[in-house]
C-alpha cells in the first residue's frame, strides 16, 4: 500500500543552523501539507502545497520557514535559522483530491 | 474560530473494557469530523471520519457520531484489545479553511491484559 515517507526519523541541530526536512508524498498526490506538534502540544497546521506554490499557511509559518517540491517527487520543509523552540514533531501529509489526508510517521526536530 | 477539545489522557484500561474518549469542537460552517490514530514509532492514520451531523463513523469496532447539537464527536469502542494501545486525535476539516486539518492534542491510551 502506498504511505508517505520522511527523513530523517530523528533531527538534532545547534540553534541558528538550517535543518531540511524531507518528505516523499504519495506519488498520484497532489495536495502537500507540513503540520508540527511540540510535545505535548496540538498538531498545528503550518503549511499547504498545490501546483507548485503555497496555498494556505498559518501564522507560525513565518519568513524563517520554506517549502519546496523540487523534483516532482520530494517535499521539502527547510527552516533557515532554528530555534530552541522549533524542537517539534514534524508530520508530511498528502492526499489526491477531497479525500483524506495521508499522513507520514514524521520526523523529530531537537534543537540545542 | 475553529478548535477542537479532547479528553486529557493518559488512559489505562484493562482489556475488555469500555472505552470512551471525549471530543468537541468548535468550528464555523459545516466541518467535517476525523478521529486520527498514531501507534507507537508510526504516523498518523485515519481511524474514522464522518462528514455531516447525525453521520456515524465506524472502523475496527470503534464508533462516533457527528452530533451537531452538542458540537461533539466522542469516540467509543465496547471492548478494548492491547493493540489499540496508541494516541487518538480528534481532528475537523472547517469549511471555510480549505484544506486545514484542525487538531486535538490527544489522547494516550494504554490497554493492559
Amino acid at each position: 500500500e502506498p504511505e508517505v515517507t520522511q527523513t530523517p526519523s530523528h533531527q538534532v541541530t545547534q540553534m541558528g543552523q538550517e535543518v531540511i526536512l524531507r518528505c516523499v508524498p504519495i506519488s498520484n498526490h497532489l495536495y502537500f501539507y507540513w503540520y508540527r506538534q511540540i510535545l505535548g502540544q496540538k498538531v498545528e497546521f503550518l503549511v499547504s502545497f498545490y501546483n507548485n506554490e503555497i496555498s494556505e499557511k498559518s501564522e507560525i509559518f513565518d519568513d524563517q520557514f520554506s517549502v519546496e517540491r523540487p523534483d516532482g517527487s520530494n517535499f521539502t520543509l527547510k527552516i533557515r535559522s532554528t530555534k530552541l523552540e522549533d524542537s517539534a514533531m514534524y508530520f508530511c501529509a498528502s492526499k489526491l483530491d477531497l479525500n483524506e489526508q495521508f499522513f507520514g510517521p514524521g520526523t523529530r526536530l531537537t534543537v540545542l | 474560530g475553529n478548535s477542537v477539545t479532547q479528553m486529557e489522557g493518559p488512559v489505562t484500561l484493562s482489556e475488555e473494557a469500555f472505552l470512551t474518549i471525549n471530543c468537541t469542537y468548535t468550528a464555523t460552517g459545516y466541518p467535517s469530523l476525523f478521529w486520527y490514530v498514531q501507534y507507537p514509532g508510526e504516523g498518523l492514520q485515519l481511524l474514522l471520519k464522518a462528514t455531516k451531523a447525525d453521520d456515524k463513523g465506524s472502523n475496527k469496532g470503534f464508533e462516533a457520531t457527528y452530533r451537531k447539537e452538542t458540537t461533539s464527536f466522542h469516540l467509543e469502542k465496547g471492548s478494548v484489545q492491547v493493540s489499540d494501545s496508541a494516541v487518538y486525535f480528534c481532528a475537523l476539516r472547517a469549511s471555510n479553511t480549505g484544506n486545514q486539518f484542525y487538531f486535538g492534542t490527544g489522547t494516550s491510551l494504554t490497554v493492559i491484559p
